[in-house]
Formats: structure tokens, C-alpha cells, sequence
């Protein structure tokens, strides 16, 4: 079972670059959602989507914007790459039910320069 | 607004040792409870969940309680091994509103010895 997909898994990027994470689930999930990880700081919501053509902001939006065209895809994108967003970011998918877990992707290791 | 607090680790534990990390919340309402675990060098992946008063959760020897009179959901298992170092989250999910953020703890960290 694939189950939530992400790619690339590494990538080193400079200041200024801007590139675009993929996220892919085959769950039919309703709900995904973007985390960034960072030492000491555990994970923090960066934007979400409750289905496709709906994405709303997490905690810290800045600097990232997201689409959801299809219910399976919900890539990440960075406008213009800073040191700040040096951090390993992992996509996540679930059913509405709250009740049922969140299904995470092995992650993206994100370097900017 | 609602929130998590794990114990801070790192928690280092000889193997066959007895595990306890602690988390409590807050939360409006009766929040369903989550603890992951996150392998070194993989994403999260959900370890066991309990999702009213009193029930407990349970998988791989680990086993957690949702206590709502303390507002806690305390991770233990009986015999850790040195495959069990990893980093845990305790998480909860409310269920007000239309939204299906969790709330999450900053992680404990363990580390096993042979």
C-alpha cells in the first residue's frame, strides 16, 4: 500500500530559489495537511486542506503557499527559499472522523543555503 | 486553547527497563488522544490512540490511558527493548468545529541500551 507518498526526500536548495513539494495519498482522505519539524520545537502546521478546492493556514503560513486540486494531491510550495526554512517537512492525510489517525510520508529534508 | 505537555527527554533506559513518559493536555470537550512514534529517520507513524474516558489504548507492549479526571495519557510499557529508541509524540484531536488539526507535544525522545 502506498498510502502518503512525498517528494523529493532530500533537497538542498539556495536563498531566493523557489521549488514545490509533492504530496500524493491514495486513501481517498479528505483531510492533509503540511508539518514542518524542527529541533526542540516539535511539529508545526503550515497549511491545511479540508478537500479539494478548500486550504486554510496553520501556524506558520509564511513563506509557503498550497493547492488542492484533486483529493489526492496537496503539494507544498516555497516563493522564495530562506535559511529559516531549513527543516524536514512531512505531509500527512486522514478521514474526517477524528477519531481515526493521521497517515504520515516519510518526509522531505529541506537545506536552503 | 487546547494544548499537550510531554515530559522532557531525552530518556535514556537500560534494556528490560520499565518506560514511563508522561503527557497531560487541555482541552474543551472530550478530545480523542493519540501517542506516535517517529523512527530515527523516518515520518510518524501512529503507535495507539484511545478515543473517550477511561479507555485504554494498546500495541507493541506499550499501552496508554485516557484519564480524563487528571487530564492525562501517560505512555508506558513494562520491558523496553533497544528497537524501541525512537522519538514519541502525544497528540489529541478536538472535536469542535469543522477542523481536524491535532495538537501536538514536543516529543520525547528514548534511547534504549543493550
Amino acid at each position: 500500500n502506498a498510502g502518503v507518498t512525498q517528494t523529493p526526500k532530500f533537497q538542498v536548495l539556495k536563498t531566493g530559489q523557489s521549488m514545490t513539494l509533492q504530496c500524493a495519498q491514495d486513501m481517498n482522505h479528505e483531510y492533509m495537511s503540511w508539518y514542518r519539524q524542527d529541533p526542540g520545537m516539535g511539529l508545526r502546521l503550515i497549511h491545511y486542506s479540508v478537500g479539494a478546492g478548500i486550504t486554510d493556514q496553520g501556524e506558520v503560513p509564511n513563506g509557503y503557499n498550497v493547492s488542492r486540486s484533486t483529493t489526492e494531491d496537496f503539494p507544498l510550495r516555497l516563493l522564495s527559499a530562506a535559511p529559516s526554512q531549513t527543516s524536514v517537512y512531512f505531509c500527512a492525510s486522514s478521514s474526517w472522523n477524528s477519531n481515526q489517525p493521521q497517515h504520515f510520508g516519510d518526509g522531505t529534508r529541506l537545506s536552503i543555503l | 486553547g487546547d494544548s499537550v505537555t510531554q515530559m522532557e527527554g531525552p530518556v535514556t533506559l537500560s534494556e528490560e527497563a520499565f518506560l514511563t513518559i508522561n503527557c497531560t493536555y487541555t482541552a474543551t470537550g472530550y478530545p480523542s488522544l493519540f501517542w506516535y512514534v517517529q523512527y530515527p529517520g523516518e515520518g510518524l507513524q501512529l503507535l495507539l490512540k484511545a478515543t473517550k474516558a477511561d479507555d485504554k489504548g494498546s500495541n507493541k507492549g506499550f499501552e496508554a490511558t485516557y484519564r480524563k479526571e487528571t487530564t492525562s495519557f501517560h505512555l508506558e510499557k513494562g520491558s523496553v527493548q533497544v528497537s524501541d529508541s525512537a522519538v514519541y509524540f502525544c497528540a489529541l484531536s478536538g472535536k469542535a468545529g469543522n477542523n481536524r488539526k491535532l495538537i501536538w507535544g514536543l516529543g520525547t525522545s528514548l534511547a534504549v541500551n543493550p
